[in-house]
């Protein structure tokens, strides 16, 4: 079963605090994604990867940033936390092949006060 | 810009009931097409994967279906149960080439389906 873990489900800081948000996969993919799901909006991709060191843009990258040191490991970082990053936050994996299907971890529920 | 929308938002019908959950998209130039669930304060699981050259998936008690050209998908819930009570979600990932965020998935906002016992 491919599993995809997250460093915390609940997590709660400071505004203007450095956050990081951790995310592991167990089956060697190449894809790896970040999405925040608020309630009436929905989900929404922040960044992903492609590859180690790769990154790409997504819908709504703003406030964020992204670390990929190694394959299985994807971080997103909030360099400076504002109450409106206050989300759900899922990390997913894929193989590069696009036909392939999205995995997601637990979630992360941030709360920047 | 791809959007995706699902109707209805809410749906209650009661256990042992037959139903159909609604997705339709604005963009067909999509890779595929994934059906999930969500219970409450938890991640995604996924259903069912349908490719844009298909045109059904099944799965169990679920089958799901895709009309590229109309950009819509249906999933079929058979002899509903209190257990299939949670959040539905339907996403299409998106062509490398329609620009902007070029890889991903975009979601609809769900269906949240309760199953009365």
């Amino acid at each position: 079963d491919v599993k995809v873990t997250q460093s915390s489900r609940y997590l709660v800081k400071r505004t203007g605090e450095k956050v990081f948000l951790e995310c592991v996969q167990d089956m060697d993919h190449e894809n790896m994604f970040w999405y925040r799901q608020d309630p009436g909006l929905g989900l929404r991709l922040i960044y992903f990867s492609y590859d180690v060191k790769m990154k790409e843009k997504g819908d709504i990258p703003e406030g964020y940033s992204v670390s990929r040191e190694k394959k299985e490991r994807f971080s997103l970082i909030l360099e400076s936390a504002s109450t409106n990053q206050t989300s759900m936050y899922l990390c997913a994996s894929s193989l590069w092949v696009v036909s392939y299907e999205q995995y997601f971890g637990p979630g992360t529920r941030l709360t920047v006060t | 810009k791809q959007e995706v929308t699902q109707i209805p938002a809410a749906l209650s019908v009661p256990e042992g009931e037959n139903l159909v959950l609604n997705c339709s998209f604005t963009d067909s130039a999509i890779y595929n097409l994934q059906w999930f669930r969500q219970d409450p304060g938890k991640g995604l699981t996924s259903l069912l994967l349908i490719q844009s050259s298909q045109r059904e998936q099944t799965s169990g008690r679920l089958n799901a279906s895709l009309d590229k050209s109309s950009g819509r998908s249906t999933l079929y819930i058979a002899a509903s149960q209190p257990g299939d009570s949670a959040t539905y979600l339907c996403a299409v990932r998106r062509s490398m080439y329609s620009g902007g965020g070029a890889d991903g998935l975009t979601f609809g906002k769900g269906t949240h389906l309760i199953i009365q016992p």
